[in-house]
């Protein structure tokens, strides 16, 4: 199956400092790519979809000049998070969503962001 | 998409079977139940999906009724390492996943 990989596994920063979080696609071409957030004993928040060579969708809510996402080539989407604040700490979650007519998603392994 | 209310959490002994029901009153008819396990600071793993009826893999099986408004993740035997969050989603393939709250399984020895 597909393997999805996320670079820094952690990272922390100052406030006011922009962090970038890169999701990789190890074997598979992914075209769709989505990004979630997920805070501390909570569920995963859908922030945007992430479309190869096209603007990223966002959820509500979600702004989308704060959190940048970028999906240059097939293997690889980014987001950075703009000068990030110690509520922009969380765990962040990238997955793909597998070959057509594939049964699952495959998740990256995260990602945890504190902000000082 | 398809709303759905599962357990907030439930405690099992290793051993066990442990049943996670769900419903899905607004389930729509192209819609899939896929079950996903996570970890603490990792990342959701798929463990099920279907349609109707039963669905059985190495890992669990899926009991769906006719009417489909609800569905039961079964795990086997459970053991210390299947202590995790558990999400119930309903929605037509190849969409966006909308995540729950999940039921948070601990397991006991």
């Amino acid at each position: 199956g597909a393997v999805v990989s996320q670079h820094p596994s952690w990272v922390i920063c100052k406030s006011g400092t922009s962090v970038k979080i890169e999701c990789r696609s190890l074997d598979f071409q992914a075209t769709t790519m989505f990004w979630y957030r997920q805070f501390p004993k909570q569920s995963l928040m859908l922030m945007a979809t992430s479309n190869e060579g096209s603007k990223a969708t966002y959820e509500q809510g979600v702004e989308k000049d704060k959190f940048l996402i970028n999906h240059a080539s097939l293997t690889l989407s980014t987001l950075t998070v703009t000068s990030a604040h110690p509520e922009d700490s969380s765990f962040y979650i990238c997955s793909e969503r597998g070959r057509e007519g594939s049964d699952e998603q495959f998740f990256g392994p995260g990602t945890r962001l504190t902000v000082l | 998409l398809a709303k759905t209310t599962q357990p907030i959490s439930m405690d099992s002994y290793e051993g066990q079977e442990v049943n996670i029901t769900c419903s899905h009153n607004n389930i729509a008819t192209n819609d899939y139940i896929t079950w996903y396990q996570q970890f603490p600071s990792q990342g959701p793993r798929f463990i099920i999906q279907g349609y109707k009826t039963k669905v059985t893999n190495e890992v669990a099986s899926l009991f769906i009724p006719a009417d489909r408004k609800s569905s039961t993740l079964s795990l086997p035997r459970v053991s210390l390492s299947d202590t995790a969050v558990y999400y119930c989603l309903v929605g037509p393939r190849d969409d966006k996943i909308i995540f729950g709250k999940g039921t948070r399984l601990h397991i006991l020895p």
